[in-house]
């Protein structure tokens, strides 16, 4: 069935450094592909989404770029700070149905 | 305010005795799903409902069941609980392009 996988599972960086998270898709249908932030003991929420029609946006520190033809798409974070530390999960959509699939999560730490 | 609610946030129970979990939006959302996280497995969808009285099965949907009477709510039912259901769960919520989700605040649930 579809999957998405993402790498790495942990990440550790000093802050303002750079954090780059991959992930991969199956569903060739796929067509939207949101990223989301979820800090310790809390719900997760949307970060940054891009759709198949755009290969890169960006958000003040925070990337997202997309590559169709390989399916991939990755998450980059620029200047990293302590408040950034949370675990992110990538995610794409199920097609037409829009279910989301998420990735496993990356556990971002950033070290002052 | 915009929001998803669930009840309760923390419970603790025994195997085999029902429970219920609710959730709840006020954003008149047409699509609501149920995930659970678990370390190192992400968020796996459980059940989702594309409307009123529409339901259909996620990825791991054994020993759960949902209703979707009415659009605001979607609750989560465990008939027979057993102790691998221990978990945290999540209600979600998205319009009608079914894509950006909403997320509860999480419902940890232990099943001794």
């Amino acid at each position: 069935g579809e999957n998405v996988e993402q790498h790495p599972s942990t990440l550790s960086v000093q802050e303002g450094d750079s954090a780059v998270i991959k992930c991969t898709y199956s569903d060739s249908a796929s067509n939207y592909f949101p990223w989301y932030k979820q800090e310790l003991g809390k719900r997760p929420q949307l970060i940054i989404d891009i759709r198949s029609n755009v290969g890169e946006k960006k958000d003040q520190r925070i990337a997202v770029t997309l590559n169709k033809t390989a399916k991939h798409f990755s998450l980059h974070i620029t200047e990293t700070q302590p408040e950034d530390s949370a675990v992110y999960f990538c995610a794409a959509n199920r097609g037409s149905q829009g279910n989301l699939i998420f990735g496993k999560g990356t556990k971002l730490s950033v070290k002052p | 305010e915009a929001q998803v609610t669930q009840n309760p946030r923390y419970l603790i129970t025994v195997t085999g005795k029902k429970l219920t979990v609710t959730c709840s939006q006020n954003m008149n959302h047409e699509y609501m799903s149920w995930y659970r996280q678990d370390p190192g497995l992400g968020l796996r969808q459980i059940y989702y409902s594309m409307n009123v009285e529409v339901t259909d099965k996620g990825d791991v949907p054994e020993g759960y069941k949902v209703s979707r009477k009415e659009k605001r709510n979607f609750p989560l039912i465990l008939e027979s609980p057993s102790p691998n259901q221990t978990s945290l769960y999540f209600c979600a919520s998205s319009g009608q392009g079914r894509e950006t989700q909403y997320f509860g605040p999480g419902t940890r649930l232990l099943v001794l």
